[in-house]
């Protein structure tokens, strides 16, 4: 299948580790924010998203911490599965447009 | 991948023609989105379409078409003006026109020999 983690960032953890994906997002005025899970070949899955009037936003072993103040958006995965391998993905929507901007990813690797 | 669904999963073509990449969905979305997407980079995008018979262009809109005809239907023409065609193409679709929760179709790995 299509490899999409080519020279990616790259994130190296246990299994039941606890992992942080980091986001820097470029424009203030952005008001929306996704994390997407993209697994070898296939399309992104949704995994959580925070508007810009939240600061926090826990989902199931997900948690999505928005930090405005210096533009930083970051994913937390609690007890990492080998599952959870894929590569990560931010995007932002700036406010008023019906687009996203997309990251280029992290790449996250799971050891059992 | 949800309601969306993209064909063909594999695709070659020579160089010089032009192809059209299929993507329907049948979750009653409003807009829909084409992205490429190349490897080690996030997704680009291409064109999208908030109603039926209108479609703006994105990012790299150059040497690539679309038409909407339909609410659930957004194919993708990359014409043999597309310089480096070869890359894997994402369809998505939203509830609304901005741009909460996209969901993705499985792609398509477009080949051009």
């Amino acid at each position: 299948g299509e490899s999409v983690g080519l020279h990616l960032p790259t994130l190296s953890v246990q299994e039941g580790d606890n992992s942080i994906i980091n986001c820097a997002y470029s424009n203030s005025a952005s008001d929306y924010f996704i994390w997407y899970k993209q697994e070898s070949g296939k399309g992104p899955q949704f995994i959580i998203d925070i508007r810009s009037n939240m600061d926090k936003r826990q989902g199931q072993r997900v948690t999505v911490l928005l930090n405005k103040t210096v533009k930083h958006l970051s994913l937390q995965i609690a007890a990492t599965q080998p599952g959870d391998s894929a590569v990560y993905f931010c995007a932002e929507r700036t406010s008023g447009y019906s687009t996203l901007t997309f990251g280029k990813g992290t790449m996250l690797l799971v050891s059992p | 991948d949800g309601g969306i669904t993209q064909s063909p999963k594999y695709l070659f073509r020579k160089e010089g023609q032009n192809v059209t990449l299929s993507c329907e969905q049948n979750l009653n979305h409003d807009a829909m989105y084409w992205y490429r997407q190349d490897p080690g980079q996030g997704l680009r995008l291409i064109y999208y379409s908030q109603i039926v018979n209108d479609f703006q262009k994105g990012d790299i809109a150059e040497g690539y078409s679309v038409s909407r005809e339909k609410k659930e239907s957004f194919p993708l023409t990359v014409t043999s003006a597309q310089k480096n065609p070869t890359a894997f193409y994402l369809c998505a679709s939203t509830f609304g026109q901005g741009a909460d929760e996209q969901f993705f179709g499985p792609g398509t790995r477009l080949t051009v020999l």
